[in-house]
């Protein structure tokens, strides 16, 4: 059974820190990994990684893919309190268009 | 820029009545998909469609559940004979085609069923 695990599940950092959000996935046939960010409603897509060691840059928010170790890492750096959200990983395997998601990691950020 | 709307925004049913969600994907996108996400639980993958018909769907997605197109423009997602533990927010989301491109979602439906 495909299986997404994110860490940690909650975190809680003071504006200005840096934190990095982790998922790590078993599935077949990977085809890529996306992030989300999802704070009331609608996931807003972040990244979507396809090739390990390739970093993915979006103003204060990076990611990059290990496809080795079947992991992949989110930075925030200077973290603000508009990034309070919880932060989703998603991995799209096999040959349907099944997303698997994972538990979220939720991320407090205070002032 | 686009989105995928979705109606109601909040629907409250009986228990045993049938329930439609309504979802307008974005207008160039060719895959469409409905998620499901207990309150406090992760997004679960319930059903994808593509070219009209169903490309893929979860345990989840049993013979109480239904998809349709029945127009160029909505993607609708039935639940017949709706069970307490059917109340959840549900997602629709849509993608382009291309196999790098990723899934834009709706804002949800909050399902409360009573």
């Amino acid at each position: 059974e495909d299986k997404v695990v994110q860490s940690p599940l909650s975190l809680v950092v003071h504006e200005g820190d840096t934190v990095t959000l982790n998922c790590s996935y078993e599935v077949t046939n990977f085809r890529s990994l996306l992030w989300y960010k999802q704070e009331k409603k609608a996931p807003t897509f972040l990244f979507m990684l396809t090739s390990s060691g390739i970093e993915k840059k979006s103003g204060r928010l990076s990611s990059i893919l290990d496809k080795k170790e079947l992991f992949s890492i989110l930075n925030i750096t200077a973290t603000q309190t508009g990034d309070s959200a919880v932060y989703l990983c998603a991995v799209a395997s096999g040959y349907g268009q099944n997303f698997v998601f994972g538990p979220g990691t939720r991320l407090s950020v205070l002032p | 820029e686009p989105e995928v709307t979705q109606t109601p925004s909040h629907q409250v049913t009986q228990m045993g009545q049938e329930v439609i969600l309504r979802c307008v994907p974005i207008s160039n996108h060719l895959y469409f998909y409905w998620y499901r996400q207990i309150l406090g639980q992760k997004v679960e993958f319930l059903v994808s469609f593509y070219n009209n018909e169903i490309s893929e769907k979860s345990e989840i997605f049993d013979d109480q559940f239904s998809v349709e197109r029945p127009d160029g423009s909505n993607f609708t997602l039935k639940i017949r004979s709706t069970k307490l533990e059917d109340s959840a927010m549900y997602f629709c989301a849509s993608r382009q085609g291309y196999s790098n491109q990723p899934q834009h979602f709706g804002d949800g439906t909050r399902l409360s069923i009573l």
